[in-house]
């Protein structure tokens, strides 16, 4: 089925170490973006690129960085995870036109 | 700045009653507005969305939701609610280049 892939679906952290969390879309979307979902705040926007090579901070970039690797893949990465980045991260593809958005199943991230 | 409100954190409704969640925007231009839903565990899958023409937009469940912009705001309604539908709802309004915004989100519980 066509969609979007996350993984890992769960990771567990020690402060300071560092992850990527992927993500690939099968609908020849142009646009991708990663949220992250906290409790009574919603979705809230890290990063979104627009096209393939091109990226663009959301409205939460501190402490990641992401890889728009193809049209396909774009990665987010935490390089030395704290706390505060406990969250649900979450993928999607499409656009605030006609189609909306389509969101992958998230990832649960702890850091301890 | 685009901003997203629902008042609601949390709502209880018997099995079978009626339902509306409430949410308001705030965007200068005619909006995108869409409504997601979110069970425990899972992505955010569409519900509806509005963008043009009528006003009362119909959805998959049994959902729809009436766009108002007099009142800014963009309700979602089901006349008889079923327990499946506990889950967590999110508003959404489309922000310029494709990035949409989420409102807090409100979790809906059912009983029987």
């Amino acid at each position: 089925n066509a969609g979007v892939t996350q993984t890992p679906k769960f990771q567990v952290l020690k402060t300071g170490q560092s992850m990527t969390l992927q993500c690939a879309q099968d609908m020849n979307h142009n646009s991708m973006y990663w949220y992250r979902q906290d409790p009574g705040m919603g979705l809230r926007l890290i990063y979104y690129s627009a096209s393939e090579g091109t990226t663009d901070k959301g409205e939460v970039p501190n402490g990641y960085n992401v890889s728009r690797l193809n049209k396909r893949e774009f990665s987010l990465r935490l390089e030395s995870a704290a706390p505060s980045q406990t969250s649900v991260y979450f993928c999607a593809t499409g656009g605030a036109g006609a189609r909306g958005y389509t969101f992958g199943s998230g990832t649960r991230l702890t850091v301890v | 700045a685009q901003s997203v409100t629902q008042p609601d954190i949390h709502i209880t409704v018997s099995e079978g009653a009626s339902l509306e969640l409430r949410c308001n925007y705030s965007y200068g231009a005619t909006p995108y507005l869409f409504w997601y839903v979110q069970s425990p565990g899972q992505g955010l899958q569409l519900l509806l969305k509005y963008f043009s023409g009528d006003t009362l937009v119909q959805g998959i469940k049994g959902f729809e939701a009436e766009f108002k912009r007099s009142q800014s705001s963009f309700n979602l309604r089901k006349p008889s609610v079923h327990w499946s539908d506990a889950a967590e709802y999110f508003c959404a309004v489309g922000a310029g280049g494709n990035k949409l915004v989420f409102g807090a989100g409100t979790i809906l519980r059912v009983k029987s």
